[in-house]
């Protein structure tokens, strides 16, 4: 059974810095990735998709990159803002069903 | 281009009843699934839908029921509702294979 696992649990940094969310998942037999972030009681908002052949995807300042052998992908902010503030999730394709999440990394940066 | 919406926004029901919740997928994706997420959890996948037929399912008992309409748009049904089906209820679209999936602001359903 695919788990997916998400460290740290919650983060608090202050505006500015650069930081990475860790995200590691059991099973390497996946067809993607994605990162999303979801803001208190939403929907969840797709940040970035990396397919399985795929190393890495930037868009603005994230950045993710996938190790699929080792099981593990990470998410690089670059110059945190206020607004950043979330959680973050990470979730695999582990078929063509449905994705499977982790719990997410509460992510509050000061102003 | 609209994105994929649900209704209601929240919902109040009371143990033993119905529910049925509505999603409208974005424009030009076929496939819908379906997604609980209990408070401080990420949500748990419950059942996909493509061209009005379930092909995927969850850990899901079999009184979450769904359908999916010929304009792609899919139901959520729960029956003999119980108190852990308190959760916000998300549903999300993609245009089928290994693409990105998209999802809605969600339902939050309370069950006294």
């Amino acid at each position: 059974k695919q788990e997916v696992t998400q460290i740290p649990a919650a983060l608090s940094v202050p505006e500015g810095e650069n930081l990475v969310l860790n995200c590691s998942f059991t099973d390497s037999a996946i067809y993607n990735l994605q990162w999303f972030r979801q803001d208190p009681g939403k929907g969840l908002t797709s940040l970035l998709l990396i397919q399985s052949s795929q190393r890495e995807q930037t868009s603005g300042r994230l950045n993710a990159s996938l190790d699929k052998s080792s099981g593990r992908s990470t998410l690089y902010i670059a110059a945190s803002q206020p607004g950043d503030s979330a959680t973050y999730l990470c979730a695999v394709r582990p078929g063509a069903d449905g994705l499977t999440f982790g719990k997410g990394t509460h992510l509050i940066i000061q102003p | 281009e609209t994105g994929v919406t649900q209704s209601p926004t929240h919902l109040i029901k009371t143990r033993g009843q119905q529910v049925t919740l509505r999603c409208s997928s974005q424009s030009g994706h076929n496939t819908v699934s379906w997604y609980q997420q209990a408070l401080g959890q990420g949500p748990q996948f419950i059942f996909q839908y493509y061209r009005e037929e379930e092909n995927g399912r969850g850990n899901f008992p079999p009184r979450f029921s769904g359908l999916q309409f010929p304009n792609y748009s899919s139901e959520l049904n729960v029956n003999a509702l119980e108190l852990d089906d308190s959760a916000l209820y998300l549903c999300a679209s993609r245009a089928g294979g290994l693409n990105e999936q998209f999802f809605g602001p969600g339902t939050r359903l309370t069950v006294l």
